[in-house]
């Protein structure tokens, strides 16, 4: 089974500030890197498909890099809006995994 | 506008059996393959199982495998999990989800529902 480790587990960030978070794979997963956010009491949201690609509707402060085993999600500017849990997944092999999620909250 | 609802859930005694539903609209379900991913209250997210578009493809995480079944009629629009010999640990909110583009491997889920609560507990 493929492990995503996201560090850091929780972040507090002021307004327009810039977040990163990284996930990392336990081995080469290529592209198959996606990002969600979910907020309290709601589904996940597609953020960002294959490690870069931006889902549509989606804020352009929001991108996503990486390849391999090691990807990174930015948050360009952070907005009230965006106090949320922000998970990494994996769809390269079964079973799909998915990292353990990193709360961003504004300070 | 592309919905999935989900239904089912209950709360269940340890060892019984539940089947979960997942309707689908806004979109031609029969050319997407769809998961289930279930998340225990205040932890992290979990896939559970996947079809592909013609059920030729399955998957189970281990935690779920030899106990939950899988399945879709594509007639209906709709995603099923048999859950049988449940446990205090499948206590979660059951997530159907449509991956992007349709593919088996690889594909991330664009689209999900609302989720229906699974307790098990006597």
């Amino acid at each position: 089974e493929i492990v995503l480790t996201q560090s850091p587990d929780f972040q507090s960030v002021p307004p327009k500030e810039k977040v990163t978070i990284t996930c990392r794979a336990s081995q080469s997963i290529g592209s198959s890197l996606h990002w969600y956010q979910q907020k309290p009491d709601q589904s996940p949201k597609l953020l960002i498909k294959y490690a870069s690609q931006s889902f549509s509707g989606v804020p352009s402060r929001f991108s996503g890099s990486g390849s391999g085993t090691d990807f990174t999600l930015t948050i360009n500017s952070l907005e009230a809006e965006d106090a949320a849990t922000y998970y990494c997944h994996q769809s390269n092999s079964f079973p799909w995994t998915f990292g353990q999620g990193t709360k961003v909250e504004i300070k | 506008e592309v919905h999935l609802v989900e239904s089912g859930g209950g709360l269940v005694q340890p060892g019984r059996s539940l089947r979960l539903s997942c309707a689908a609209s806004g979109f031609t379900f029969g050319d997407f393959a769809m998961h289930w991913v279930r998340q225990a209250p205040g932890k992290g997210l979990q896939w559970v199982s996947g079809i592909s578009r013609n059920s030729g493809n399955i998957g189970y995480a281990d935690s779920v495998k030899g106990r939950f079944t899988i399945s879709r009629d594509n007639a209906k629009n709709s995603l099923y999990l048999q859950m049988n010999s449940l446990r205090a640990e499948d206590t979660a909110l059951y997530y159907c989800a449509k991956v992007s583009s349709g593919s088996w491997y690889g594909d991330a889920f664009d689209i999900w529902g609302q989720g229906t609560l699974v307790t098990v507990s006597s």
